[in-house]
């Protein structure tokens, strides 16, 4: 079944600490993105691809890194975690549309990070 | 710039009940707009959605009309269910950018 996976689904970790959130997608997707979320608040972009190789900053500025070496995974580091890194992260992925219009994307279940 | 404007919540209704949820865009171009849906423990899920004026989407009992005049895209269904309790999201799909940006959620809540 096509789907979109993140782990861990939860995490807590003391400050200082490199911590890589997992993302991958089965749906051959070339598009994929990361969001950060904090509770009762709207999703703010934080990275997207376009393709392997492709990484690109969002609206919101972030101190985490991305890569994308499989079309499949879209992996998001933090080489120092702080307490202002708590918050929500979600994956999500999408295809290029074929006609008018911007494409919906899939979501992963999403991270809750706590950062002590 | 482009934004989405919702609203807020929560908001707590009857078993039954209609449900509204307001939803106003700004945009340059020609947007796509869509309702996501986060249920409690879950990842957002595309609910429906429009990608052109006067475009009706429609899924599960709700609906969404693209207003190009009065900039809308509210969200209604007729008789609520305790099984909708989520957390919507008006969003606005850029035709510049191809970015999707969305509202600051409206919280339902229904009781049985």
């Amino acid at each position: 079944e096509a789907d979109i996976y993140q782990t861990p689904r939860y995490l807590v970790i003391g400050t200082g600490k490199k911590i890589t959130l997992e993302c991958s997608q089965t749906m051959g997707h070339d598009k994929m993105y990361w969001y950060q979320q904090d509770p009762g608040m709207e999703l703010h972009l934080i990275h997207y691809s376009y393709g392997v190789n492709s990484t690109e900053k969002g609206d919101l500025s972030s101190e985490s890194t991305v890569s994308r070496i499989r079309t499949e995974h879209f992996p998001l580091t933090l080489e120092s975690a702080r307490p202002s890194h708590t918050s929500q992260y979600l994956c999500a992925s999408s295809e290029y549309p074929g006609g008018l219009g911007v494409e919906e994307q899939f979501f992963g279940p999403g991270t809750r990070l706590t950062v002590l | 710039g482009d934004s989405v404007t919702q609203m807020e919540g929560p908001v707590t209704l009857s078993e039954e009940a209609f449900l509204t949820i307001n939803c106003t865009y700004t945009a340059t171009g020609y947007p796509s707009l869509f309702w996501y849906v986060q249920y409690p423990g879950e990842g957002l899920q595309l609910l429906l959605k429009a990608t052109k004026a006067d475009d009706k989407g429609s899924n599960k009992g709700f609906e969404a009309t693209y207003r190009k005049e009065t900039t809308s895209f509210h969200l209604e269904k007729g008789s609520v269910q305790v099984s909708d309790s989520a957390v919507y999201f008006c969003v606005h799909g850029s035709s510049n950018t191809g970015k999707l940006i969305f509202g600051q959620g409206t919280t339902l809540q229904v009781k049985p």
